[in-house]
């Protein structure tokens, strides 16, 4: 399978705790994007990553959230002292970096903090 | 702020009809959207994309259409499927390049057999 994949694909955390995803791009595109989507939304940008610089984030993603991509490749999203407003899915995304090429979207992890 | 919406939250079609899933879009300045297609407990799935030097762009039973005088933009899908029951969303790129996407609320479509 050479889609993006993501892990885990559930977790269930208690508020407080801290979590921590993994996204696997589609190998060689080089951006690498996360997104947040709540239930009977459209996704929400969060960060995006080109190559291992962190290019851009939303206002969305406060001092709580921190992302990684250290080598270019896999890249990780850390939410620390989550709150039940975390809850969501968390979908990563990739692409080349000729212009116009879309998105591939991987499965998303689904957040549910208790 | 710059959005994408969609005129109805749901629409439901016999098996066998065309589907017309509609998005309308604020920013001019947008040269590149795309449609999704995102099934329960799944990520978005590419279906079609097309550039704002286009006005309409055909794939396997689909087919996009731009009108930029109106920003207006529209998935139709042929001969629906029960397979083809999902949320669709339109989403846009605001500047050139892959900058991230904006996407719309999504209409959700029920195929009824």
């Amino acid at each position: 399978d050479t889609g993006v994949s993501q892990d885990p694909r559930h977790k269930i955390t208690k508020r407080g705790q801290n979590v921590t995803f993994r996204c696997d791009p589609i190998s060689e595109h080089n951006r690498l994007y996360w997104y947040r989507q709540t239930l009977g939304q459209g996704p929400e940008f969060l960060t995006y990553f080109q190559n291992e610089a962190q290019l851009e984030k939303s206002r969305l993603l406060s001092d709580r959230f921190s992302a990684e991509r250290p080598k270019g490749s896999f890249s990780t999203l850390e939410i620390q002292r989550t709150e039940q407003g975390d809850s969501a899915m968390y979908l990563c995304a990739s692409s080349p970096l000729r212009w116009g090429e879309t998105q591939y979207f991987g499965p998303g992890t689904r957040l549910l903090v208790l | 702020g710059e959005s994408v919406g969609l005129h109805l939250p749901t629409l439901s079609v016999q098996e066998g009809d065309n589907s017309i899933i509609n998005c309308a879009y604020s920013n001019s300045a947008s040269d590149y959207f795309i449609w999704y297609k995102q099934e329960s407990g799944k990520g978005p799935q590419f279906i079609i994309d097309i550039r704002s030097n286009m006005d309409k762009r055909q794939g396997q039973r689909v087919t996009v259409l731009l009108n930029k005088t109106v920003k207006h933009l529209s998935l139709q899908i042929a001969a629906t499927q029960p397979g083809d029951s999902a949320v669709y969303f339109c989403a846009e790129i605001p500047n050139s390049g892959n900058t991230p996407l904006v996407f719309g609320k999504g209409t959700r479509l029920s195929v009824i057999a």
